[in-house]
């Protein structure tokens, strides 16, 4: 079965540089949501996206952005880096009418040296 | 504000060991509540779910009762298995909101 995608898997950047990552829900799912998970902590709600719309915010940081597309992929922009943005970041979708299941991606850990 | 605790880790028990992980949360209306286990470099899978009151979610051996009036979900596994050893994670999902708890290490030994 079709799983969450999600690329690059790892990435690494220096302070003050941008990342983009980017994820690829499961066909016909239709919200997704973003998640930071620091080491050894548990993951932390960043925004979520139904319908290409926002449709709601955690903790994310205004250096932070995302949007979602007409072919439901979903970037998350992270400008001006700093080295407490390292950290393993998730995408999950979930299907219309049903936001209990939320399936994960893999992760894209992401390193700010 | 939503949130959800667990007991801290590592848990540590030999194969076919009874498991227990507390899991106890805080939450205005009627939040789900879910169990996730991760497994090193990998992301979340959802383990068992349960959505209202006394509901009970099973997967894999593992269960889980969502108790409204202790408000808990404890996860309990009768036997564990060396291919249990994850990270395994209590959340609540209330108002399209997603809450983790802290994670609880599990290590098996053959």
């Amino acid at each position: 079965a079709a799983g969450v995608i999600q690329s690059p898997r790892h990435l690494i950047k220096e302070k003050r540089e941008t990342a983009t990552l980017k994820c690829y829900p499961i066909p016909r799912h239709d919200t997704v949501y973003w998640y930071q998970q620091g080491p050894g902590q548990d993951p932390q709600f960043l925004i979520s996206f139904y319908e290409k719309m926002q449709s709601d915010k955690g903790s994310i940081p205004d250096r932070f952005s995302a949007q979602q597309f007409s072919d439901y992929h979903s970037e998350l922009n992270m400008s001006s880096l700093e080295l407490g943005d390292s950290a393993l970041y998730f995408c999950a979708s979930s299907p219309t009418g049903d936001p209990n299941e939320q399936y994960f991606g893999p992760g894209t850990r992401l390193t700010v040296t | 504000g939503d949130s959800v605790t667990q007991m801290e880790g590592p848990v540590t028990l030999s194969e076919e060991a009874f498991l227990t992980i507390n899991c106890t949360y805080t939450a205005t209306g009627y939040p789900s509540l879910f169990w996730y286990v991760q497994y090193p470099g990998e992301g979340l899978q959802l383990l068992l779910k349960a959505t209202k009151a006394d509901d009970k979610g099973s997967n894999k051996g593992f269960e889980a009762t969502y108790r409204k009036e202790t408000t808990s979900f404890h996860l309990e596994k009768g036997s564990v298995q060396v291919s249990d050893s994850a990270v395994y994670f209590c959340a609540l999902r209330n108002f399209n909101k997603f809450y983790f708890g802290s994670g609880t290490k599990l290590n098996v030994k053959p």
